[in-house]
Order: structure tokens, then C-alpha cells, then sequence
């Protein structure tokens, strides 16, 4: 079972405030990933990171922000949200064993996701 | 760039069907492949995988099997339950950065009594 945890699981807030959505794991995965996950299900790779002060952007554009001070923590920050924000957020880590001189093997663990409705 | 195609939903099935979900992809080195499923309400998890040409992946009754000649990782079960109804997603991840996975679209299977 995974140990990656996301909190809160549902949000409704207003247009304009600020949320932070949380991620953290326990399994010491170098590489975290935050996914926006459409109402037809597809997955878009916002942000990732592939340790401690490492942060890139994803393939979909997002107005989100993310940081990575700790190895097991990666919050995605949103500083005005607005009703086009609206959606699933999934949080993801894996091994970055290429910097152990090892094969990776790709596996992503997944938490159980944040639900965002911006009103 | 790599893309994983996979057919597409939703599929109604009766309990005890046999089930193909059916997922070719373009890659340009030697990935590694993926089905994994998100059941109502979850985050995902991965279900199978195979990391070279012919491996055979298989958990739950489901198998899927590594076809570099067709470019395909069909994921197969003899008979689904109820239980089985998901989101199954396809997915690739190149051996050699592994920079990224590779999502496809997701397939939304429901199996009825």
C-alpha cells in the first residue's frame, strides 16, 4: 500500500482565496509529481520535482505554484482561485534511481486525490 | 513524442464478460508499460506492468502482454466482476530518462449484474 497522503480530499471555497493543497510521503521518493485530473478523466502533468528545491513545470500550463523544501512534502499553492480552477488534483511520487546508479522502474504512486470547486 | 492511444469508453459489460481494452503507443526508445486503475472516488494505482518486449504483466485476473511488432499492451480479463468497474489508464515511461510517464486518455469500464 502507498504511503502518499493528500489533504484536504474535497474543497469548496469562493473566488479570489488562496488554498494550498497538501502532499506528503513516507516512502523517501526523490521525485513528486502534482497531476490536474479533467472532468474526462485524462490526466495533465502540471508540476514535478525531482528532489529538494527542485521544481519544474509540466506539460499543461497551470497558475499554480509548487515547492519543495523537504523530501517528503510538496504543496501546490494556488494565490487566487478562480472557477476555471475547478478539478481533481493527484499528487504522484516514484524512485529517481538513475541517481543511485540504478535502472528506474517508472512506477508512480498515487494519493487518493483533492477535489477542488471554486465557486 | 511518445503518445499512448487507448480505445475509448465508456464500456458496459455484464458480470463474468471477457474484457480487451485495447492500447497501442509511439515511443521512440524502449519503454516500459503500464496499465493502472482508479476506482470511483480514488487516486490511481498501478495494476500491471512489463518492462521489455513479450513480458507478460498480470494481478487481479488481468494480463496484458508487451508487443513490440503491433506497439500494443492490450489488457485482457476472462471474466469481470462488478467490483472491476474503473478507470483504466495505459501508460509508457522511457528507460532511459524516465523523466516522464506517459498517460493515456483512460477508459471508463462498468460492469453490471
Amino acid at each position: 500500500e502507498a504511503d502518499i497522503y493528500q489533504t484536504p480530499r474535497y474543497l469548496v471555497i469562493g473566488t479570489g482565496k488562496k488554498i494550498t493543497l497538501e502532499c506528503s510521503q513516507t516512502m523517501g521518493h526523490d521525485k513528486m509529481y502534482w497531476y490536474q485530473q479533467d472532468p474526462g478523466m485524462e490526466l495533465h502533468l502540471i508540476h514535478y520535482s525531482y528532489g529538494v528545491n527542485s521544481t519544474e513545470k509540466g506539460d499543461l500550463s497551470s497558475e499554480s505554484t509548487v515547492s519543495r523544501i523537504r523530501t517528503e512534502h510538496f504543496p501546490l499553492t494556488l494565490e487566487s482561485a478562480r472557477p476555471s480552477h475547478t478539478s481533481q488534483y493527484l499528487c504522484a511520487s516514484s524512485e529517481y534511481l538513475q541517481k543511485r546508479g540504478r535502472p528506474n522502474t517508472g512506477e508512480l504512486f498515487f494519493g487518493e486525490g483533492s477535489r477542488l470547486t471554486v465557486l | 513524442g511518445d503518445s499512448v492511444t487507448q480505445m475509448e469508453g465508456p464500456v458496459t459489460l455484464s458480470e463474468e464478460a471477457f474484457l480487451t481494452i485495447n492500447c497501442t503507443y509511439t515511443a521512440t526508445g524502449y519503454p516500459s508499460l503500464f496499465w493502472y486503475v482508479q476506482y470511483p472516488g480514488e487516486g490511481l494505482q498501478l495494476l500491471l506492468k512489463a518492462t521489455k518486449a513479450d513480458d507478460k504483466g498480470s494481478n487481479k485476473g488481468f494480463e496484458a502482454t508487451y508487443r513490440k511488432e503491433t506497439t500494443s499492451f492490450h489488457l485482457e480479463k476472462g471474466s469481470v466482476q462488478v467490483s472491476d468497474s474503473a478507470v483504466y489508464f495505459c501508460a509508457l515511461s522511457e528507460k532511459t530518462s524516465y523523466d516522464k510517464v506517459i498517460f493515456g486518455p483512460g477508459t471508463s469500464l462498468s460492469v453490471i449484474p
